[in-house]
């Protein structure tokens, strides 16, 4: 078992959909991420959470949600989205945000399709 | 802001022999941390090795060494003894702070490294 698992791994949806993509830490961390990863880019931080409370919204569209209901577990609500919105969405966590040298371990990602 | 660039989109290597992949950041920050990560055709994003700013010595982790220069800015990793498995994209990512506390990486474009027979 991964210390941090996406689900689903593939997901197809229309642009008049609601999905939404769920990450669970194994590690007992207390800061989770969501980064984006489009074709022939760098990854792009979207949102990070640490003991549940947002810190970091990177100018990310209203059509992403992100909610974090514990320390465990981090959901991307996704709703009305574009097909440049196709991507892999990796979650990521972390033991503590402040500490620099922490080690960041990222899932399996989820690989989103617009139609 | 903090900058990380990976040259090399594309590199092939011999199974066996040892590769290099470049990487170079720019920062203002005294304090940062220098990471790279492993990521095969499935997406996962593999954490390989860290480097800290205050660090004496160069990171190793197995069969990975980070080479690091701190004045030159540069932090590349060398894998040894390549294997077909070391096939894959290789990111560098730099820890940099949040405006409002606490940390985020910021990664270059990546490295797609190739290991041939």
């Amino acid at each position: 078992e991964t210390g941090v698992t996406q689900t689903p791994r593939h997901l197809v949806m229309g642009m008049t959909n609601k999905k939404s993509l769920k990450c669970e830490q194994h590690l007992g961390h207390n800061a989770m991420y969501w980064y984006k990863q489009s074709a022939k880019k760098p990854l792009e931080l979207m949102f990070v959470y640490n003991f549940k409370e947002q810190t970091e919204n990177n100018s990310v569209p209203s059509r992403f949600s992100p909610e974090c209901p514990n320390s465990s577990h981090l959901f991307l609500h996704l709703h009305t989205l574009q097909p440049e919105d196709s991507a892999l969405y990796l979650c990521a966590s972390s033991q503590d945000l402040w500490e620099s040298g922490n080690t960041i371990y990222f899932g399996e990602g989820s690989w989103l399709t617009v139609v | 802001a903090q900058k990380i660039t990976q040259t090399q989109p594309g590199m092939f290597v011999q199974e066996k022999e040892a590769v290099t992949l470049d990487c170079t950041y720019d920062t203002s920050d005294p304090s940062y941390g220098l990471f790279w990560y492993k990521q095969p055709s499935s997406g996962e994003m593999i954490f390989l090795i860290y480097q800290g700013s205050y660090d004496q010595q160069n990171a190793t982790e197995g069969r990975y060494s980070l080479n690091f220069q701190k004045a030159r800015k540069s932090a590349n990793l060398v894998i040894s003894a390549s294997q077909l498995g070391d096939s894959a994209m290789y990111f560098c990512a730099m820890r940099e702070a949040i405006t409002g506390g606490g940390n985020k990486l910021t990664f270059g474009t990546g490295t797609q490294l190739k290991v041939e027979l």
